[in-house]
């Protein structure tokens, strides 16, 4: 079967401006996980997807960042008003049910903020 | 804030050599992972260990659970040019606060011909 897929690969953008970033996670995958490796670094969690809600959203960096995700399937991540920081590559990843279960992760978008 | 350390950082060896990584913290955890990461890809599940002491092998790769479960090593014994890549460890469970992965920021290893 496909793996994680996530879209777009690459994205530029412009200071100020909001973008979206999608993962569609493996068939049955109940878990999905968003994390962010900026270049020589290792993976920021930013949060965790139960089916479509998130327990925990503690790794989200500001109010600028969210989330969401719906038919317990594909996911969004949107960062509003975007910053030079935000420059990185952010990492879907998902999993059958528990963080116990082993996670797959998609090929990444690679951000750049202008 | 549990943190995960690596060493060392990068990692520049000719093939056949054998190396080894270090994955060290000052927190107890219930399990360790070990990822690679290449170029343009997301990383990859190498192996997950769970008992203190616990020594794993995967073809030339040799993964060992520190006694204390504090720390962890990756040992590669005739590194060949395909082993190339960015290895993470992780850990996962309610040590890092349940649903949170964290990970080390991982050790880049470069195996030349």
């Amino acid at each position: 079967g496909a793996g994680v897929s996530q879209s777009p690969s690459n994205k530029v953008t412009e200071k100020g401006k909001d973008v979206e970033l999608r993962c569609d996670p493996i068939s049955g995958h109940t878990a999905l996980y968003w994390y962010r490796q900026s270049l020589g670094q290792g993976l920021e969690f930013l949060i965790y997807f139960q089916g479509n809600s998130a327990p925990d959203k503690s790794g989200l960096p500001s109010d600028r960042f969210s989330a969401e995700r719906t038919g317990g399937s594909v996911s969004t991540l949107t960062i509003q008003r975007t910053q030079q920081e935000d420059s990185a590559v952010y990492l879907c990843a998902s999993s059958l049910g528990t963080v116990k279960e082993t996670q797959y992760f998609g090929p990444g978008t690679r951000l750049l903020v202008l | 804030t549990q943190l995960l350390e690596q060493s060392p950082q990068f990692l520049s060896i000719q093939e056949g050599e054998n190396l080894t990584v270090y994955c060290n913290s000052s927190s107890v955890f219930s399990s360790l992972q070990w990822y690679r990461q290449e170029p343009g890809e997301g990383p990859v599940l190498l192996v997950t260990v769970v008992t203190g002491g616990e020594v794993k092998k995967l073809k030339r790769l040799t993964f060992q659970f520190g006694d204390a479960r504090k720390d962890s090593s990756l040992h590669i014994t005739a590194a060949q040019p395909g082993d190339t890549g960015l290895y993470l460890c992780a850990a996962t469970g309610p040590e890092t606060g349940g649903f949170k992965t964290i990970f080390g920021a991982g050790t880049r290893l470069f195996v030349k011909a």
